[in-house]
C-alpha cells in the first residue's frame, strides 16, 4: 500500500502566525496534492505539484504557498495564518496513470487558528 | 456553486439492503469519474473508477456512467455496516493537468 505520511497531525496557531504543513509520500509517485476539507465544501485543491521543484495552484490558493523540494517533500506554508485557514489539510500524492491519477492521502492534519 | 454536485446529502440503508448514490458534473469538459470512500476520521480511499460509457462491477459494487449526461451513479447492494461511510464523487479532465474536482459527498449510514 502506498504511503503519505504528514505532520503535525495536529496543531493550533495564533492569528499571523506562520504555519507549515509537511507531507512524505515513499511512492515515488510525480504528483502531489494539497487539499483542505470542510463541512459543506467538500474537499478542494489548493495547490499541488508535478515534480520536484514544481508547483502550481489549485482551486483555492489565496494564502497559502506550496513547496516541492524533493519527490518526496511536498509543504504547504500559511505565512499569515487567519481563523478561516481552520480545517482537516489533506496532502495525496497520483501516480499519473492514463485517466487521471489514483490519490493516495495521507491521514490529515487538523488545523485550529485562534 | 460546485462543479460536482452528489444526492442525495445523506441515506440511511438498512442492513442488507440497496444504496444508490448520485453524481453529476456541471463541467462538460470531464473525461473520468472517480468515487472514493472516507470513513469518519479517516482519510478518503479510491473506490472504483469508471471511464466508459456503461457499468462496472466490483463485488456488492456497482458503478454506472452516461459520459452524454454527465451522470455518474454508485450502487452497493447487500450493504453492511462496514459500509457506513462518506462516498466522495471526483471528475476528472484532462485538459485541466489531470486534476481531481471533488463534489462535497454523500453520507451513507447503515442500520443493522
Amino acid at each position: 500500500e502506498a504511503a503519505v505520511t504528514q505532520s503535525p497531525r495536529n496543531k493550533v496557531a495564533v492569528t499571523g502566525g506562520k504555519v507549515t504543513l509537511s507531507c512524505n509520500q515513499t511512492n515515488n509517485h510525480n504528483n502531489m496534492y494539497w487539499y483542505r476539507q470542510d463541512t459543506g465544501h467538500g474537499l478542494r485543491l489548493i495547490h499541488y505539484s508535478y515534480g520536484a521543484g514544481s508547483t502550481e495552484k489549485g482551486d483555492i490558493p489565496d494564502g497559502y504557498k506550496a513547496s516541492r523540494p524533493s519527490q518526496e517533500n511536498f509543504s504547504l506554508i500559511l505565512e499569515l495564518a487567519t481563523p478561516s485557514q481552520t480545517s482537516v489539510y489533506f496532502c495525496a500524492s497520483g501516480d499519473g496513470g492514463a485517466g487521471g491519477n489514483t490519490l493516495y492521502f495521507g491521514e490529515g492534519s487538523r488545523l485550529i487558528v485562534v | 456553486q460546485q462543479k460536482v454536485q452528489q444526492s442525495p446529502e445523506s441515506l440511511i440503508v438498512p442492513e442488507g439492503g440497496m444504496a444508490s448514490l448520485n453524481c453529476t458534473s456541471s463541467d462538460r469538459n470531464v473525461d473520468y469519474f472517480w468515487w472514493y470512500r472516507q470513513h469518519s476520521g479517516k482519510s478518503p480511499k479510491m473506490l472504483m473508477s469508471i471511464f466508459s460509457n456503461g457499468e462496472k462491477e466490483e463485488g456488492r459494487f456497482t458503478v454506472h456512467l452516461n459520459k452524454a449526461s454527465l451522470h455518474t451513479s454508485l450502487h452497493i447492494r447487500d450493504s453492511q455496516p462496514s459500509d457506513s461511510a462518506l462516498y466522495l464523487c471526483a471528475a476528472v479532465t484532462n485538459s485541466a493537468g489531470n486534476k481531481l474536482t471533488f463534489g462535497i459527498g454523500t453520507r451513507v449510514l447503515v442500520r443493522p
